[in-house]
């Protein structure tokens, strides 16, 4: 089964720290997403990587930055976290860019800013 | 641009009750449509899918048909139980770009 790790189930940080989120897939996909999640507002996509050191904006990357130094590793970046960061983070991988129909999703980390 | 809007829960629901929850969308071209599921602490993950109109997905006794002149992907299931309680997100695909999800409609299911 295609396993893919979000580094921390819950995280609290302070306003202004900088904050890395860490995400890992072990199945050799070439795309990877992340994604916020909020009541009401479902998932909305922050930035997403169809190959390594490649990136595209999603529909809300202000705030945030990623990296992707090596395939299987994804990493998303909250240069100066502030309260309205506060949410779930869902990291998702899939095959590549002609079959990036099925997303296999992290279990997600519970951020909290304070 | 692509969308997707999905009736708003939460959804409760004795068991062996029916259960639709309505999904509709607007897209360019002919999207594939999805509908995922996320159990309690858990990520989302795949339920069904159908890639072109009239096509029905189905899975875990959940069904939705893919209905282009609706432009709608309602998701049925003929008796539901307490495991199924979840949130289940609609979602659309449209050419070579990211998925697009819906708000997700939390269901519970009481015995």
């Amino acid at each position: 089964d295609v396993k893919v790790t979000q580094s921390s189930r819950y995280l609290v940080k302070r306003t202004g720290e900088k904050v890395f989120l860490e995400c890992v897939q072990d199945m050799d996909h070439e795309n990877m997403f992340w994604y916020r999640q909020d009541p009401g507002l479902g998932l909305r996509l922050i930035y997403f990587s169809y190959d390594v050191k490649m990136k595209e904006k999603g529909d809300i990357p202000e705030g945030y930055s990623v990296s992707r130094e090596k395939k299987e590793r994804f990493s998303l970046i909250l240069e100066s976290a502030s309260t309205n960061q506060t949410s779930m983070y869902l990291c998702a991988s899939s095959y590549d860019r002609f079959t990036n129909e099925k997303l296999f999703f992290g279990s997600g980390t519970q951020l909290s800013v304070l | 641009g692509n969308s997707v809007t999905q009736m708003e829960g939460p959804v409760t629901l004795s068991e062996e009750a029916f259960l639709t929850i309505n999904c509709t969308y607007t897209a360019t071209g002919y999207p594939s449509l999805f509908w995922y599921v996320q159990y309690p602490g858990e990520g989302l993950q795949l339920l069904l899918k159908a890639t072109k109109a009239d096509d029905k997905g189905s899975n875990k006794g959940f069904e939705a048909t893919y209905r282009k002149e609706t432009t709608s992907f309602h998701l049925e299931k003929g008796s539901v139980q307490v495991s199924d309680s979840a949130v289940y997100f609609c979602a659309l695909n449209s050419g070579n770009t990211p998925l697009v999800f819906g708000k997700g409609t939390r269901l519970s299911v009481i015995a």
